[in-house]
């Protein structure tokens, strides 16, 4: 079955833990992005990845970061987590770059920052 | 950085009801726009996908259609069910870069 799969689904941790969520497709696709959602702001790309070793900051990149050391992975990174990055966070992929592709979404990662 | 807009932010229908939305962006601004559809717990799925203008495009009940002259795409839904209760996305391919999302319009559908 063709998917895209995070871990955790649910994280609380403290300010300044670092901690990773990972991000898995298996469908072989180049493009892979990470968004956070919060309310009344729609999802915001925080980074995005054309292919392997090629990451490119997104709208809200600061406090993350990213890897791309293998086509299926594509983990992000909070070195010093703290209370605003408490959000709701999605890893997507998609065929192609963009364009004329639509994007699989993984399900979900709450995470909470206390 | 990009603006898309859509509107309404939320809107309750009751079943049988037919309705549409708007996804507003910047014209110059346009390589796809993307329909996703995204319930309460799940992940956002996608719609469509449209890049050409007129582009109209059809799933079930759904429908969309894209305007990039003017900047703007509605998403129609006719006959709406307890089921289509979800908030519906807008996106942009900013030039095969990157993905700007808009806010999402909340849709209630009463039974």
């Amino acid at each position: 079955e063709a998917q895209v799969t995070q871990n955790p689904r649910y994280l609380i941790t403290v300010t300044g833990k670092k901690l990773t969520v990972t991000c898995s497709q298996n469908m072989n696709h180049e493009y892979m992005s990470w968004y956070r959602q919060d309310p009344g702001l729609g999802l915001r790309q925080i980074y995005y990845s054309m292919n392997v070793e090629v990451t490119d900051k997104g709208d809200v990149p600061e406090g993350y970061k990213v890897s791309r050391k293998e086509k299926r992975n594509f983990p992000l990174i909070l070195e010093s987590p703290s209370p605003n990055q408490t959000s709701l966070y999605f890893c997507a992929s998609s065929l192609f770059p963009t364009g004329g592709t639509e994007a699989f979404f993984g399900q979900g990662t709450r995470l909470t920052v206390v | 950085i990009l603006n898309v807009e859509q509107s309404p932010q939320s809107l309750h229908v009751q079943e049988g009801d037919s309705t549409n939305f708007t996804c507003s962006f910047p014209s110059s601004n346009f390589y796809a726009l993307h329909w996703y559809r995204w319930e309460t717990a799940k992940s956002p799925e996608a719609l469509f996908v449209m890049t050409l203008n007129g582009d109209e495009k059809k799933k079930g009940r759904i429908s969309a259609t894209l305007n990039t002259k003017e900047g703007y795409s509605y998403l129609y839904i006719k006959g709406s069910q307890p089921e289509d209760s979800a908030t519906y996305l807008c996106a942009i391919d900013n030039y095969g870069q990157n993905f700007v999302f808009g806010p999402g319009t909340r849709l209630s559908v009463l039974p």
